[in-house]
């Protein structure tokens, strides 16, 4: 089985400033891993995804993240946030051998003018 | 349909009464989950569907929790006798093929139970 932390449950940024959300995961087969946002009132969407080759992958609206394999990890980024990306941001896995994704209990980015 | 589609959106029932949840996935997708999103507790796993049948219920937390899925499509959560403890958001999503595909899983905007 799979598992996903996100340690870092709030964090407030300024805004403009740049902001790391944090997600290691534990495996022992090959991974797919995603990143979905949640608005407030809202459902999750789907914000970015790495299934294989490019290790750094981006979304529409100027976030990044990149999976380490050594690490296991594939944290957030993005170098300037804007009051609404105010969301809970979640990180998950899925695998080729499971049935289920797993999600991390996700972390609240607050963004303060 | 354009979306997974979710009803009720806000349900409030009496502790011991049963209530059913219903999730309509988007056309074409074989994949539906379950999923309970309680305040501060992430998105904990229930029930996958894969077609009618379910491969993987592991999530259920206990007897009280049922699903099915007619058709291929629609899907039910029924949860009987409902305590204070099940009082949460209930996250339907559904994807086009099984997560070993790595398919992205699109979810509903849920449908928020209140057990008083």
């Amino acid at each position: 089985a799979q598992s996903v932390t996100q340690l870092d449950s709030q964090v407030p940024v300024f805004e403009e400033a740049p902001v790391e959300l944090r997600c290691n995961y534990s495996s022992s087969v090959s991974v797919y891993l995603f990143w979905y946002v949640q608005y407030p009132n809202q459902g999750l969407q789907l914000l970015l995804k790495y299934l294989s080759g490019s290790t750094l992958v981006e979304s529409i609206n100027g976030f990044e993240a990149e999976f380490n394999k050594s690490q296991t990890s594939f944290h957030l980024r993005k170098p300037s946030v804007h009051i609404s990306d105010t969301a809970e941001y979640f990180c998950a896995v899925s695998s080729n051998t499971g049935n289920q994704f797993y999600f991390g209990t996700g972390t609240s980015l607050t963004v303060i003018p | 349909g354009a979306g997974v589609s979710q009803s009720p959106s806000n349900k409030v029932t009496e502790k011991g009464k049963d209530v059913e949840l219903r999730c309509d996935p988007i056309s074409g997708h074989t994949a539906l989950y379950w999923y309970r999103q309680s305040l501060g507790q992430g998105l904990e796993f229930l029930i996958y569907f894969q077609g009618n049948s379910a491969p993987d219920k592991s999530g259920l937390p206990s007897d009280r929790f049922s699903a099915e899925r007619t058709g291929g499509s629609v899907s039910t959560l029924t949860i009987q006798r409902t305590q204070q403890e099940d009082s949460a958001v209930y996250l339907c999503a559904s994807s086009s093929d099984r997560p070993r595909s790595g398919n992205t899983i699109y979810f509903g905007e849920g449908s928020w139970l209140t057990v008083v």
